[in-house]
């Protein structure tokens, strides 16, 4: 198994580009989620969808759009990307429904994704 | 929302040394999670627990649900185990949105 793959992992962008971040589990995961890691701060929630057909914002989702395509692949997409967007991305995945049991979540490899 | 402290933010020791940090919350929770950054790396779980404690290996991860307060501990460390070390909370039974601390870096010198 491969666990939880992301594309690409590497990324330079100028201002007001656009990208499409792909990010795949192949663990039979309900739930997925994308976040950002910035020096000094803690990982921070963009967007999380407890299954396929939903998504649902997270504490930073201003300047990304998701999307659950199916029950393996969920894509993080800047429409226009700004500096501020410079930070390494990682995609996780879990297990159940999120609010039943806490689960264990599973992590892809990050992109880094400089803006200019 | 739950404020997530770790402490210290870094660490640095000999090889062989017992290894302890700390991570502190501030509202209930339905578990903790510890997790690992290698640098440049990827982010793997090491634990997730919501009482007592858990051991894998030469880690051990403890949860005081009373104190809001984790401990992770490294026995006979070694210069492998240098890495980032993340606490992040699941919030109590409400969905999966992980609060994470800042994490701790710790260098294992030979």
């Amino acid at each position: 198994n491969a666990g939880v793959t992301q594309t690409p992992k590497f990324q330079v962008l100028k201002t007001g580009q656009s990208m499409t971040l792909q990010c795949a589990q192949d663990m039979n995961h309900n739930s997925m989620y994308w976040y950002r890691q910035d020096p000094g701060m803690g990982l921070r929630l963009i967007y999380y969808s407890a299954s396929e057909g939903t998504t649902d914002k997270g504490e930073v989702p201003n300047g990304y759009n998701v999307s659950r395509l199916n029950k393996r692949e969920f894509s993080l997409r800047l429409e226009s990307a700004a500096p501020s967007q410079t930070s390494v991305y990682f995609c996780a995945s879990s297990e159940a429904y999120p609010g039943l049991i806490p689960n264990e979540q599973f992590f892809g490899p990050g992109t880094r994704l400089t803006v200019l | 929302k739950n404020e997530v402290e770790q402490s210290p933010q870094n660490l640095t020791a000999q090889e062989g040394e017992f290894i302890t940090i700390n991570c502190s919350y501030s509202v209930g929770i339905s578990a903790l999670h510890w997790l690992q950054q290698h640098p440049g790396g990827g982010i793997v779980s090491l634990f997730m627990l919501s009482s007592g404690k858990k051991k894998h290996g030469r880690l051990i991860a403890t949860i005081n649900i009373q104190e809001k307060h984790s401990s992770l501990h490294i026995t006979a460390s070694h210069p492998r185990d240098s890495a980032v070390y993340i606490c992040a909370v699941s919030p109590n039974f409400g969905n999966e949105k992980l609060t994470f601390g800042t994490g701790t870096r710790l260098t294992i010198i030979p």
